[in-house]
């Protein structure tokens, strides 16, 4: 059984270009948790979505940023014309339907932005 | 401030040595997850602590969850390379997401 997938595992940007960070779960996992890691800080949450419902978002940029967890396919976290700000680790994890808090991390994206 | 505090935040051991990484809640905690991040990787989960009191080891790791369930501690019990590493605790507050600590950075030196 493959754990979580991400991809890719690192992304370069320029400043202003757009970064797209896929998420596959873990098989049979129906919730997605993607997280944001700073350099010399711990993660924080960023948006948590079942398939084609966004549940909470309230860790998510106002502007910029957006996710979506559709019917089929990985689970997309989106930055719009991305900043060097934005330059971090984004994790992504995966929980069984009624076990929100059993999560499954995947190795993380890394972006950097020039 | 932050909700879930880790201490210390970095840790130098030589090889052999025991050592303690606490996480303190100013909350009632309704679980706790510690996960380890090798450097550059994702997390690797390691215990899940719901009931006050509770105590939980695997290998030579050792993670206890205190009476009021605001407090837990991670023990290493002769410390190896492998352990290096940077632990990650994460909280079940009730609601719908974990709430991580900032993390400690455990190097071992032989």
């Amino acid at each position: 059984n493959a754990g979580v997938m991400q991809n890719p595992r690192h992304l370069v940007r320029r400043r202003g270009q757009e970064a797209r960070l896929r998420c596959s779960p873990m098989k049979g996992h129906s919730h997605v948790y993607w997280y944001r890691q700073l350099p010399e800080e711990g993660l924080k949450f960023m948006v948590y979505l079942q398939k084609e419902n966004i549940i909470d978002e309230s860790g998510m940029p106002k502007e910029r940023f957006s996710a979506e967890f559709p019917k089929e396919g990985p689970s997309i976290l989106r930055i719009q014309q991305v900043v060097r700000g934005d330059s971090a680790a984004y994790f992504c994890a995966s929980s069984p339907q009624g076990v929100p808090y059993e999560q499954y991390f995947g190795p993380g994206t890394r972006l950097t932005v020039t | 401030s932050q909700e879930l505090e880790q201490s210390p935040q970095s840790l130098i051991v030589q090889e052999g040595k025991n050592l303690t990484i606490n996480c303190t809640s100013s909350k009632t905690l309704y679980g706790l997850y510690w996960y380890k991040q090798k450097y550059g990787e994702g997390l690797i989960f390691l215990m899940m602590l719901q009931k006050g009191g509770e105590e939980k080891s695997h290998e030579k790791i050792t993670a206890k969850l205190d009476e009021k369930k605001q407090q837990s501690s991670l023990h290493i019990t002769a410390s190896q390379p492998s352990h290096a590493g940077i632990y990650l605790c994460g909280a079940d507050m009730n609601t719908d997401k974990l709430i991580f600590g900032t993390g400690t950075r455990l190097q071992v030196f032989p």
